[in-house]
């Protein structure tokens, strides 16, 4: 069966530092890959999605990145972190574009 | 953009009641998915409906896909406290660029 590794489950960062947060799947090859950010425990925004290994795809400008070394991984960094950029991040994966998202269970980004 | 309005957005109901929530667009989506998160972790996948006036029943739990494809339904016959949590919709367009949009949620709390 699939399964999803998304950590570290919570993060505390001050304004300035860089950060990454890592998500793994298992289980599946070439995964449709996305990066949500839920703010307050309500709706979901698309950060980034990515169809295939060094192919990404950015839904909002703003202060992160996103990189897929391996098949099955996905990273989302920052050089320099902001008071806005705390959140809920969600790491989620997909058998094909139209195929029924599978999330894991988040980090919880507080940054001071 | 397409838009999708969820109400209501908070819900507290007692053991046993029944209970609809809405999901709402000005735009048509090619499919409509429902997903309930808890606290602290990942949504989870309910249900998919495709078909314009599709029904869909999950135990106590039936989603119905309005005829036009703007519009979904999840109804909850006798709530049990397990089904607290956040409930999802999501929209998937058409064509090439697809994508999901999701709504900003409905909290339900079911209380004992």
């Amino acid at each position: 069966s699939q399964t999803i590794h998304q950590w570290p489950a919570t993060l505390v960062q001050p304004v300035g530092s860089p950060l990454s947060l890592e998500c793994t799947v298992e289980g599946t090859s070439n995964p449709n890959l996305y990066w949500y950010r839920q703010a307050a425990g309500r709706g979901l925004q698309l950060l980034f999605y990515s169809v295939g290994i060094g192919q990404i795809s950015s839904e909002v400008p703003q202060n992160l990145s996103a990189s897929r070394p391996q098949d099955r991984q996905f990273i989302l960094s920052s050089k320099k972190l902001l008071l806005s950029d705390s959140g809920f991040y969600l790491c989620a994966w997909s058998a094909a574009t139209r195929s029924p998202l599978h999330f894991g269970n988040g980090t919880r980004l507080t940054v001071t | 953009t397409q838009l999708l309005e969820q109400s209501p957005q908070f819900l507290s109901i007692q053991e046993g009641e029944n209970l609809t929530v809405y999901c709402n667009s000005s735009s048509v989506f090619s499919s409509l998915q429902w997903y309930r998160q808890e606290p602290g972790e990942g949504p989870v996948l309910l249900v998919t409906v495709v078909t314009g006036g599709e029904v869909k029943k999950l135990k106590r739990l039936t989603f119905q896909f309005g005829d036009a494809r703007k519009d979904s339904s999840l109804h909850i016959t006798a709530a049990q406290p397990g089904d607290t949590g956040l409930y999802l919709c999501a929209g998937g367009g058409g064509g090439s660029n697809y994508k999901l949009t999701f709504g900003k949620g409905t909290l339900l709390t079911v209380n004992p």
